[in-house]
């Protein structure tokens, strides 16, 4: 199982990134996907998750109004867009495998994407 | 929202010793709770679910107990790979899933 995401962003203030996230190995709908980001003050931040089964998605209210997750089920890869770009947006985005169901550990990690908002 | 904290924040250990870390939730979350290790450039790397339960080819001497709000996490004899920063994370109240600020396991 692999998951490989897209390459290092740099973005202006008030743009949006899509990061997408390319799964390999296993079939793609007998599991959920989600985001998470990390940042050396709030540490790691969950952002959402994307269930293919049955296309739902779940975002943390505190990025619903920004963060959209998205999928290519034809081709196993999941998007996150995130809109509106801040300076403390800059971190880096994982996406991560998590079980269908209500268990929600993640497992395995992508290898993260840089994404850098400077003017 | 479920707060998850984790002490110490730094645990500094001798090779070979037992290192033990805490995760408390500030509300119960049964045993929903998993443990991830990340080290320097690296993705975060699933150790235990359910918060007893090792991840596949995660070896013996990871150890995880508690329920409710207090978990424990037990690294039996430290190898030099063990040198690294854990979290925890709950599942059971969600969204949002919400991690520990890490514990950072150092060479003594």
């Amino acid at each position: 199982v692999q998951l490989v995401q897209s390459g290092t962003e740099v973005k202006r203030p008030g743009s949006s990134v899509k990061v997408s996230c390319k799964a390999s190995g296993d079939i793609f709908d007998d599991y959920t996907y989600h985001w998470v980001r990390q940042t050396p003050g709030q540490g790691l931040e969950w952002l959402g998750r994307f269930i293919p089964i049955t296309d739902a998605t779940n975002y943390a209210q505190s990025l619903q109004d920004r963060v959209t997750i998205t999928a290519d089920k034809s081709s196993n890869t999941v998007y996150m867009q995130l809109n509106s770009l801040r300076f403390e947006d800059t971190t880096i985005y994982y996406c991560a495998r998590g079980p269908l169901g209500a268990d929600n550990w993640l497992d395995p990690w992508g290898p993260g994407t840089l994404v850098t908002v400077s003017s | 929202e479920i707060v998850m904290t984790q002490s110490p924040g730094t645990l500094s250990v001798s090779p070979g010793e037992r290192a033990t870390l805490s995760c408390r939730a500030s509300r119960g979350v049964s045993s929903d709770l998993a443990w991830y290790q990340q080290k320097p450039g690296q993705a975060p790397r699933l150790l235990i679910y359910g918060a007893s339960t090792r991840a596949t080819g995660i070896p013996p001497r990871f150890s995880g107990t508690g329920s409710g709000t207090e978990f424990t996490l037990t690294i039996s004899s430290l190898q030099s790979e063990d040198f690294a920063v854990y979290f925890c994370q709950q599942y059971h109240n969600w969204p949002p899933l919400t991690f520990g600020p890490g514990t950072k396991v150092e060479i003594k």
